[in-house]
């Protein structure tokens, strides 16, 4: 079965300061992973996928994810935290079986503060 | 193109009753999945519609249902509600990948219905 673990249920940084918010992944076959966010009272957006291609995946607004399979690990970064990236971060994956059905983790709510 | 829209956004019920939440999906799109999601249990897979047809199916009691239009258009139904039902609905859309077979496509979320029984 897979699932999903996210390491931290909150993070706090200073803008300007690198972001990194961890996951870790179960999967008894190759994952599709992604990270989505969700701000406030707003639906799910998703930042980055990794489906067997490049093993570092750049997403939108400078965030980019690296998957490490000897890790089972699937962390987002951001060089440079900003204001807006306040949010809920999900680390996510696929069920498998070509079907749509995603094993969300818990959640790591980041905090951005000047 | 339009996003996925949710109706209503916000449902208010008691106890006892049931309630139909509408999602329609992105033009052109034939997967439809719901979610729900609360502070206790995080997010969850209810099920996915595809064609018309339910292809997957989460861990949640029999009074959770759902239907797909021929028009990819979706309704999921929850009767007799308890208050653990209280949740953000949220409903995705997707359509398959292209080359990669079997590789799940991006899913685009609506903003959700937030449903509260009292």
């Amino acid at each position: 079965a897979q699932s999903v673990t996210q390491l931290d249920s909150h993070v706090s940084v200073s803008e300007g300061t690198p972001v990194l918010l961890r996951c870790n992944y179960s999967s008894s076959y190759s994952p599709s992973l992604f990270w989505y966010v969700q701000h406030p009272n707003k639906g799910l957006q998703l930042l980055l996928k990794y489906t067997s291609a490049a093993t570092l995946v750049k997403g939108i607004n400078g965030f980019e994810a690296e998957f490490k399979k000897s890790e089972t690990s699937f962390h987002l970064t951001k060089p440079s935290a900003h204001m807006s990236d306040a949010a809920e971060y999900f680390c996510v994956v696929s069920g498998g079986g070509g079907y749509n059905k995603l094993i969300f983790g818990a959640g790591t709510r980041l905090a951005v503060h000047p | 193109k339009a996003g996925v829209t949710q109706t209503p956004r916000y449902l208010i019920k008691t106890r006892g009753q049931q309630v139909t939440l509408s999602c329609s999906p992105i033009s052109g799109h034939r997967s439809v999945s719901w979610y729900q999601q609360t502070p206790g249990q995080g997010l969850q897979f209810l099920f996915e519609y595809f064609s018309e047809t339910q292809r997957n199916k989460g861990n949640f009691p029999g009074r959770f249902s759902g239907r797909q239009f021929s028009n990819s258009r979706s309704e999921m139904n929850v009767s007799t509600l308890e208050l653990g039902d209280s949740a953000l609905y949220l409903c995705a859309s997707s359509s398959p990948q292209r080359g990669l077979a079997g590789a799940p496509g991006e899913q685009f979320f609506g903003p959700g219905t937030r449903l509260t029984v009292l």
